[in-house]
């Protein structure tokens, strides 16, 4: 198994570009989840899913898109980045929320917006 | 708001024991988890609390107190490798996660 991978690892874009960030799960689970890591500060969610076709906004959605149109999949969008959004990137996967939801990572995307 | 308070760092030497504490404000509480993480690495499961008392798994060990909103890690027998960031993350009523900024954990030969 290889758990939650993410692709890619690192990404250096210009200020106005789009990309998107893919996460991917094999260990069934209905819930995943994208954060972003800045120095100093707790990992901050930006969106989450909480089944297959579903999404919903965390606590820092602006800037970005996401979709989950298959349950192992999730998609981070970023339709015209900004210095801001410079950041590691987690994605993460839990078998159900509620109370004891241990959340699995990703090793993280690097991205620096220049 | 919500909070949750963690050193920011802590040193220690090898084979001896930390206390890594946390304090946390938040809208009700669902449970309270521990990650390590390495630097430059994913976050990874260390423990989860949700009723009062000490949880004991091998080197470490997790205590809450909830009418206080405190809860601590301790490592015992410190080895190298435990040099990582420690992060607590708290579960509010809408069992949305809450994380700290983390401790980073400097051990010392």
């Amino acid at each position: 198994n290889a758990g939650v991978t993410q692709t890619p690892k690192f990404r250096v874009l210009k200020t106005g570009q789009s990309m998107t960030l893919l996460c991917a799960q094999d260990m069934n689970h209905e819930y995943m989840y994208w954060y972003r890591q800045d120095p100093g500060m707790g990992l901050r969610l930006i969106h989450y899913s909480v089944g297959e076709g579903t999404t919903a906004k965390g606590e820092v959605p602006d800037g970005y898109n996401v979709s989950r149109l298959k349950k192992q999949n999730f998609l981070l969008g970023l339709e015209s980045a900004a210095p801001s959004q410079t950041s590691v990137y987690f994605c993460a996967s839990s078998e159900k929320g509620g109370g004891y939801n241990e959340q699995f990572f990703g090793p993280g995307t690097r991205l620096t917006v220049l | 708001g919500q909070n949750i308070d963690q050193p920011t760092e802590m040193t220690a030497t090898e084979g001896a024991i930390v206390q890594i504490n946390c304090t946390y404000q938040t809208s009700g509480f669902n449970g309270l988890f521990w990650y390590q993480q390495h630097a430059g690495e994913a976050p990874t499961f260390l423990s989860y609390n949700v009723l009062d008392g000490l949880e004991e798994k091998g080197r470490f060990s997790s205590f809450l107190s909830r009418s206080k909103g405190y809860s601590y890690l301790l490592l015992k027998e410190l080895q190298m490798k435990d040099s990582a960031s420690y992060l607590c993350a708290v579960i509010d009523s809408n069992y949305q996660l809450i994380w700290g900024a983390g401790t980073k954990l400097i051990i010392k030969p």
